[in-house]
Formats: structure tokens, C-alpha cells, sequence
């Protein structure tokens, strides 16, 4: 069982190009998330969804956007990428609705945006 | 917004020691977790304590959500135990980390 997968795992891309991060879990969670963490910083919530079809935003979703076509999959698209996204992008899911109950991580994305 | 406050922000210990971590938020939260993450960026799931005490091994954590705070023990930490240690609580639809203590023990 792999849990939670996450690819690219370190990527550098040029501004204003656009970037897919993609996020799969095998263990048929209802609810997953997109986190970034800063250099030195916490994790900060991008973007939810609560089960497949549905998403939310959470505290920094300017510049990001994500669909939840089915239950594994929940891919994070920079459309044009700044250097500001400059990240460890951090994918979670959780079994029951989102925001409750425990959340489990990937591996983490790099992304350096020059 | 809520604010999550954990304390001290750093800790060198020497090997055998124990520890407790402070996490401190200021508003009422439906869930929390403790998490560890490794010199790899990795991050391993240690409690999910929204109220009560919990205990694994050497590790143990205690949230009294009526006073607003969890308490993270390690006792005879290890050179493993070296990484960063983050609360996280989930206020308004959002889980809200801490900043973290980052732990390091030396053998």
C-alpha cells in the first residue's frame, strides 16, 4: 500500500509557465488537501475537497487551482507560475469529511520558480 | 484569525533527556494533531488529540481544549527524535499549523 504519492518530486520552472502537481491516494480517503510550506514556516492550507466533485478554499488559495474529478486523485495547477510560489507543496487526505478526523501526508513536491 | 503559538521555538538535548513541547492557540478547535518532521521534510503523523492524553512509546501528548493547550512529551529522546515538531489545529475549516520547535539531540 503506497498511501499517498505525490509527482513531481522537485521540479524548477520558469515564470509565467503553467504546472500541474499531482497527488494520488490509495486508501479511498473522502477528503483531501493541498498545503505549502515556506522556509521555516508551518504548512499553510491551499486548497480542500471534501469528497470527489467537490473543493474549497482554505487560508492562500490566490494563484492555485485544483479539481477532484474522482476519489484519488487531486492534482494542483499553478496556471502561471510566480516566484513567489517558490514551495514544498504538501499533498494530505483524510478518511471522513474534511476537517475532521486525522490527516495523512505525502512526500512533498519541490517547486522553484525562477 | 486563530493564532497557534508552540514553544520554545528551539531545543538541544542531549541524548537520554526528556522534553515537553507547548502548543498554545487561542480560540476553540474542533480537532489536533501533533506531527514530526524529519531532516528528510518528511512528516509522520505522532497524535490526533482533539481533548484527553494519549501515549506511544516514548512519546505522549496531552490537549485540554477547555484551557487551550497540548503538551508533547518525549522522554529518553534519541538522535531520531532531532527534526521539527508542529501543531496543528483545525479552526474554520482550516487546519492552521504552528510554527513549530525544532529539536535536536546530540549524543
Amino acid at each position: 500500500i503506497a498511501g499517498i504519492t505525490q509527482a513531481p518530486t522537485s521540479q524548477i520552472l520558469a515564470a509565467g509557465r503553467r504546472m500541474t502537481l499531482r497527488c494520488t491516494q490509495d486508501m479511498r480517503h473522502n477528503a483531501m488537501y493541498w498545503y505549502r510550506q515556506d522556509l521555516g514556516l508551518g504548512l499553510r492550507l491551499i486548497h480542500y475537497s471534501n469528497t470527489a466533485g467537490t473543493t474549497g478554499k482554505g487560508e492562500v488559495p490566490d494563484g492555485y487551482s485544483v479539481s477532484r474529478a474522482n476519489t484519488d486523485d487531486f492534482p494542483l495547477t499553478l496556471a502561471s507560475a510566480v516566484p513567489s510560489q517558490t514551495s514544498v507543496y504538501f499533498c494530505a487526505s483524510s478518511p471522513g469529511p474534511a476537517h475532521t478526523g486525522e490527516q495523512f501526508f505525502g512526500p512533498g513536491t519541490r517547486l522553484t520558480v525562477l | 484569525g486563530i493564532q497557534v503559538e508552540q514553544s520554545p521555538p528551539d531545543l538541544i538535548l542531549q541524548e537520554g533527556a526528556n522534553s515537553t513541547l507547548r502548543c498554545n492557540f487561542s480560540d476553540s478547535v474542533n480537532n489536533l494533531q501533533w506531527f514530526h518532521q524529519n531532516p528528510w521534510g518528511q512528516l509522520i503523523n505522532l497524535f490526533y488529540i482533539p481533548s484527553g492524553t494519549k501515549q506511544n512509546g516514548r512519546l505522549s501528548a496531552t490537549t485540554v481544549a477547555t484551557e487551550r493547550y497540548s503538551l508533547l512529551y518525549i522522554s529518553s529522546s534519541q538522535t531520531t527524535d532531532s527534526g521539527v515538531y508542529f501543531c496543528a489545529v483545525v479552526w474554520n475549516n482550516d487546519m492552521r499549523f504552528g510554527a513549530g520547535t525544532r529539536l535536536t539531540v546530540k549524543p
